[in-house]
């Protein structure tokens, strides 16, 4: 399939290391944000990148959190030093250059920091 | 801050009646909304969109009315089918140059057969 894919599907850590969960989208799409779901919340924006332009980081919850996308394709979320607090689903989407594209989702990382 | 909000945690609808999900905004500033549906252990996937220079857009069986004196909008399905059962999610986009997503809590809709 060329849907975009996350891995892992499942991270279990222990809180206080770090973790990096990785992002490929879909190939040709410009456009790579990063959301996450925590329990019973809807999903939150953290990152997205559009090409060459400067990542808008504005949703990025301190600064224990970064992302990177070497070569405008694959991106990997980092989270350092992981508190109880991060455990969520971090979903990757895609999308073709423009604002008005459809982002296409991959499956998610489970996220549990004991 | 909640800018999205969908207050209806779960919805239940017997099969080929009309099912109404609601969703509330708060930002006068958001140009374009949409509706995502995800089953379990998936990524969402875009089911319909609307502008907000629209008030209503079909396609098939679902249609999205927006109501911007209201600040909300509403995804009516119809006829319901046991394979419509998911969490659906509003979504609304900021006007500017950006593709980030402000999505509500989502509401889980049963279809029962």
């Amino acid at each position: 399939g060329a849907g975009v894919s996350q891995s892992p599907s499942n991270k279990v850590t222990e809180k206080g290391k770090d973790v990096e969960l990785r992002c490929d989208p879909i190939s040709g799409h410009t456009a790579l944000y990063w959301y996450r779901q925590s329990l019973g919340q809807g999903l939150e924006f953290l990152i997205y990148f559009q090409g060459n332009s400067a990542p808008d980081k504005s949703g990025l919850p301190s600064d224990r959190f970064s992302a990177e996308r070497t070569g405008g394709s694959v991106s990997t979320l980092t989270i350092q030093r992981t508190q109880q607090e991060d455990s969520a689903v971090y979903l990757c989407a895609s999308s073709f250059q423009g604002e008005d594209n459809e982002q296409f989702f991959g499956p998610g990382t489970r996220l549990t920091v004991l | 801050d909640q800018q999205v909000k969908q207050n209806s945690p779960s919805l239940s609808v017997q099969e080929g009646r009309i099912s109404i999900l609601n969703c509330d905004y708060t930002n006068s500033m958001f140009d374009y909304f949409l509706w995502y549906k995800k089953y379990p252990a998936e990524g969402p996937t875009f089911l319909i969109s609307i502008s907000s220079i629209k008030d209503k857009n079909e396609d098939g069986r679902f249609t999205v009315f927006l109501n911007k004196s209201a600040k909300h909008l509403s995804l009516h399905i119809v006829p319901s089918q046991p394979g419509d059962s998911a969490v659906y999610f509003c979504a609304a986009r900021g006007s500017g140059n950006t593709g980030k997503l402000i999505f509500g809590q989502g509401t889980t809709l049963q279809v029962k057969p």
